[in-house]
């Protein structure tokens, strides 16, 4: 069963605009973290931000805030003021007990 | 900076042969992730270690796959025999708890 759902392959976004990124998921457990990686072309996966399912605040880390609404089970990333920088795969995914699920991710591309 | 190292970075091989595969976690950390990255699969879970014990290995092919931590300071996945499927970005992360992950470079596998 897909745990992650991220529905958009990719998205394009004009340089200095905010940007937000779905992200779904399905879980009955209570406890659980959702979390946001960056991929550029390099290849590396770089840690953006996490939010616990028991968190009261959504989580925010500098131009990077998590959009965490409990009931709908979305965990949107929004990104502020967007950078060419910012051009990048980006992944949604969520642990749950041992397991840890990615989603299929979103394909940023920033225009100038 | 502390960062995760992996080595090699880049692996071709012929099928049949053994590949080993290594990471060192950033000092302190006690959790030990190894992810597979490929095109049609997306990022799989392969192996969770914390404080060197196995905790959840149940994404790794059993056959051919087994992952270890000789020690806090090395982990390492082997493949014997490789297969061309195998061929996939291979990607260790470290953490101090479940819920962060610092993920190193990948080794890039290639199978022939």
């Amino acid at each position: 069963a897909q745990k992650i759902t991220q529905t958009q392959p990719g998205m394009f976004v004009q340089e200095k605009e905010a940007v937000t990124l779905d992200c779904t998921y399905d879980t009955s457990d209570p406890s659980y973290g959702l979390f946001w990686y960056k991929q550029p072309s390099s290849g590396e996966m770089i840690f953006l931000i996490y939010q616990g399912s028991y968190d009261q605040q959504n989580a925010t880390e500098g131009r990077y805030s998590l959009n965490f609404q409990k009931a709908r089970k979305s965990a949107n990333l929004v990104i502020s003021a967007s950078q060419l920088g910012d051009s990048a795969m980006y992944f949604c995914a969520m642990t749950g007990g041992n397991q840890f699920y990615f989603g299929t991710g979103t394909s940023l591309t920033v225009i100038p | 900076d502390a960062r995760v190292t992996q080595t090699p970075r880049d692996k071709v091989t012929e099928m049949g042969q053994e590949v080993t595969m290594r990471c060192q976690p950033i000092l302190g950390h006690n959790t030990v992730f190894w992810y597979r990255q490929t095109m049609m699969q997306g990022l799989e879970l392969l192996a969770y270690f914390r404080n060197r014990a196995p905790l959840d290995d149940s994404g790794m092919p059993k056959d051919r796959f087994s992952a270890e931590m000789p020690d806090a300071t090395l982990a390492t996945l082997k493949i014997q025999p490789s297969e061309p499927r195998d061929s996939a970005v291979y990607f260790c992360a470290s953490g101090e708890t479940r819920n962060e992950q610092f993920f190193g470079p990948g080794t890039r596998l290639t199978v022939l």
